[in-house]
């Protein structure tokens, strides 16, 4: 079962503009979030996190939302960058153990 | 130098083969995982270590084992490959502290192919 779910693949807009990022989880004992970015024949890379305890929490372009009554995490990038064409990671881990990844979405920054 | 080094890069085998792959880190990081990327699945978890005597398994953890060499060292080998096996592999480190754990580092991946 999916307990991470990214239900866009890709995400296509153009330089300057914002870019929206979704993912939902089934899994309420879930308490911390994260995003990983990943290019082409590289590892994923960490991006920026949030506790269940904070509903936002900012890193320079990148901002991450966090719902918990709707089971609902964003990451937004503004404005968004060539250089920010990527698949992007959702992920979430209960307590400190293992950690469920979505299936990424794929974002395309035109310029 | 890269911190989290994963051997072979690529790998190409017959079913019924012993494949092992390896993951060495330069992080000091107690804690070691492997995962596998299937297209549409995202990474799902085979093995974790917390620690040199700590194995536990993940979410798929059938038709592979794990090996805690040292602490820098972590292995994952498949005893008889099969083709459903064919994935990007990635092995990952995090600390140990509080939520930094939560924080992984990946390896640049191994692409496994079975025939």
């Amino acid at each position: 079962d999916q307990q991470v779910k990214q239900n866009s693949p890709s995400l296509s807009v153009q330089e300057g503009r914002i870019s929206i990022l979704n993912c939902d989880y089934t899994n309420s004992m879930f308490d911390y979030f994260l995003w990983y970015k990943k290019y082409p024949a590289e590892g994923p890379t960490f991006l920026i996190s949030i506790s269940s305890i904070k509903d936002k929490n900012e890193d320079g372009r990148f901002t991450v939302f966090l719902n918990k009554s709707a089971k609902h995490l964003s990451l937004h990038i503004v404005p968004s960058q060539p250089g920010d064409s990527a698949v992007y990671f959702c992920a979430a881990s209960a307590n400190n153990n293992d950690m469920r990844f979505g299936a990424g979405t794929r974002l395309t920054v035109k310029p | 130098d890269a911190d989290v080094t994963q051997t072979p890069r690529n790998r190409i085998t017959k079913t019924g083969k012993r494949i092992m792959l390896e993951c060495s880190q330069t992080k000091g990081h107690d804690r070691m995982y492997w995962y596998r990327q299937d297209p549409g699945l995202g990474l799902q978890l085979i093995y974790y270590s917390f620690d040199v005597k700590d194995i536990n398994k993940g979410e798929i953890s059938d038709g592979y084992s794990v090996s805690r060499q040292a602490q820098a060292k972590f292995s994952l080998s498949l005893e008889s490959a099969i083709p459903n096996q064919t994935a990007l592999y990635f092995c990952a480190t995090s600390d140990n502290r509080d939520r930094a754990a939560d924080t992984q580092y990946f390896g640049p991946g191994t692409r496994l192919t079975v025939l």
